[in-house]
């Protein structure tokens, strides 16, 4: 079955740049019809979906994270990357990384990593 | 953004009971909604896509229902299993914003 496995540091310091890879295995990141997606959770704020990055390499991000994040296709090791510029504190949740089939224009997220938590402190 | 708003944010619930959990939407979103199961610790899980589509595998105890702006989960027969945190989610526009959960305990 499809299985997404997220990676990267658990600690950030604040100012610097967070970058956690998604590594998909029995799924081809480069085709087929998937958002290839990171959502992450904090206590506060529930569950937010941060970007998607579609097979073709086109990316759509939540605009309340302005410009500081970046999603991009490594096709020759079937991975996705989040990227996140000067985290703060706020940046403090479990990141996931999910697929979302794209059905009739609507997209559920049916296969998620286990999530890893990044803290975010000096 | 498109809000949702899921009521309750928790409910008391025994073996066997009949549970609805309501989410409504700030906006018309036809009938894009999705809703997840979350345990503890764990990753959601799909349960419903389309508003009432049943995700593959998943009880036939959950369905869903609605469309506009209001939508429903309902547990038809509580099992043991089913104490966890539900979200429903709008995938009509990005950002697909999620409710802010219903937690199910046992009463």
């Amino acid at each position: 079955q499809v299985q997404l496995q997220e990676s990267g540091p658990g600690l950030v310091k604040p100012s610097q740049t967070l970058t956690l890879i998604c590594t998909v295995s029995n799924d081809s990141i480069s085709s087929g019809n998937n958002h290839w997606t990171w959502i992450r959770q904090t206590a506060g704020n529930g569950l937010e979906w941060m970007g998607r990055i579609f097979t073709t390499g086109s990316t759509r991000y939540n605009p309340s994270l302005k410009s500081r994040v970046t999603i991009s296709l490594d096709s020759s090791e079937n991975q996705f990357s989040l990227s996140l510029s000067s985290v703060t504190a706020e940046d403090t949740a479990v990141y996931y990384c999910a697929r979302g089939p794209l059905r009739g224009g609507s997209v559920a997220f049916d296969v998620w990593g286990q999530g890893t938590m990044v803290t975010v402190s000096s | 953004d498109i809000q949702m708003t899921q009521s309750p944010s928790s409910l008391s619930a025994s073996v066997g009971d009949r549970v609805t959990i309501s989410c409504r939407a700030s906006e018309n979103i036809f009938s894009y909604v999705n809703w997840y199961q979350q345990m503890p610790q764990k990753a959601p899980k799909l349960l419903i896509f389309g508003a009432s589509n049943l995700k593959s595998g998943v009880p036939s105890r959950f369905s869903g229902s609605g469309s506009g702006r209001d939508f429903t989960l309902t547990i038809s027969s509580l099992q043991p299993e089913d104490f966890a945190t539900y979200y429903c989610q709008q995938s009509y526009t990005t950002p697909h914003t999620f409710g802010q959960g219903t937690k199910v305990d046992i009463k």
